[in-house]
């Protein structure tokens, strides 16, 4: 799978909206963006994807450059609860893939 | 709501002996994952399962062994648990197996062995 680079950690205060960057300057065109998250003491847990357009669903949206050598999760208001590592990774469509490949992520921090 | 639940939660135990970990999804998922999570080493795929009765080793398959009768079972066994399986253990399923598909993971056994 191609190399992704997020910054190591973040930080946020409640209530406010969160970007969270993801740079993967080689991704391929069959190569879809993900996004987990893995709160204290849970299993990661899945969040968003896409391939080229940019994603929105209950949890999150997922914006992705033009280019697509970029993308940021937009959580629109953070709460106490979101306080967790985001772990974006790519995942290439065309082959089998069952292995999840997390790099470190990013801690995200959310301020009271 | 549906999902995957893992059993037990904790579980403590010595060298040696046998201990099985439990995974249960009510998502009828065609695929089935089981992976181990080390601080350095991130995850990693121990086995994985296709269907009912078809079964693949992944990364670390060595000193596990899995089975799956029925699709929404997949449980993992330590046949003689060493210290070196120490670890937090993540079961994930999936309706397929291809990039464009999440893997659904459930809460982890922490799994101690002395």
């Amino acid at each position: 799978d191609a190399k992704t680079t997020q910054p190591n950690s973040m930080e946020s205060n409640e209530e406010e909206p969160v970007h969270l960057p993801c740079n993967h300057s080689t991704i391929s065109g069959t190569d879809y963006i993900h996004w987990y998250r893995q709160l204290p003491s849970q299993g990661p847990e899945y969040v968003i994807h896409g391939l080229t357009s940019n994603v929105n669903n209950r949890m999150a949206s997922l914006a992705i450059a033009e280019d697509r050598k970029s993308s940021t999760l937009i959580l629109h208001r953070a709460t106490l609860r979101d306080a967790a590592v985001y772990y974006c990774i790519l995942r290439d469509v065309s082959a089998a893939n069952s292995k999840l490949t997390f790099g470190k992520g990013i801690t995200l921090s959310v301020r009271p | 709501d549906a999902g995957i639940t893992q059993s037990p939660r904790y579980k403590i135990t010595e060298t040696g002996r046998q201990v099985t970990l439990m995974c249960h999804q009510t998502w009828s998922h065609s695929y089935m994952f089981w992976y181990r999570q080390d601080l350095g080493h991130g995850l990693r795929l121990i086995y994985y399962s296709a269907a009912a009765d078809i079964t693949d080793k992944g990364e670390v398959p060595d000193g596990y062994v899995v089975s799956r009768s029925k699709t929404e079972n997949f449980p993992l066994t330590l046949e003689s648990a060493t210290r070196s399986q120490t670890s937090v253990y993540f079961c994930a399923s999936s309706t397929r197996d291809v990039g464009n598909q999440p893997q659904h993971f459930g809460d982890g056994t922490r799994l101690s062995i002395l």
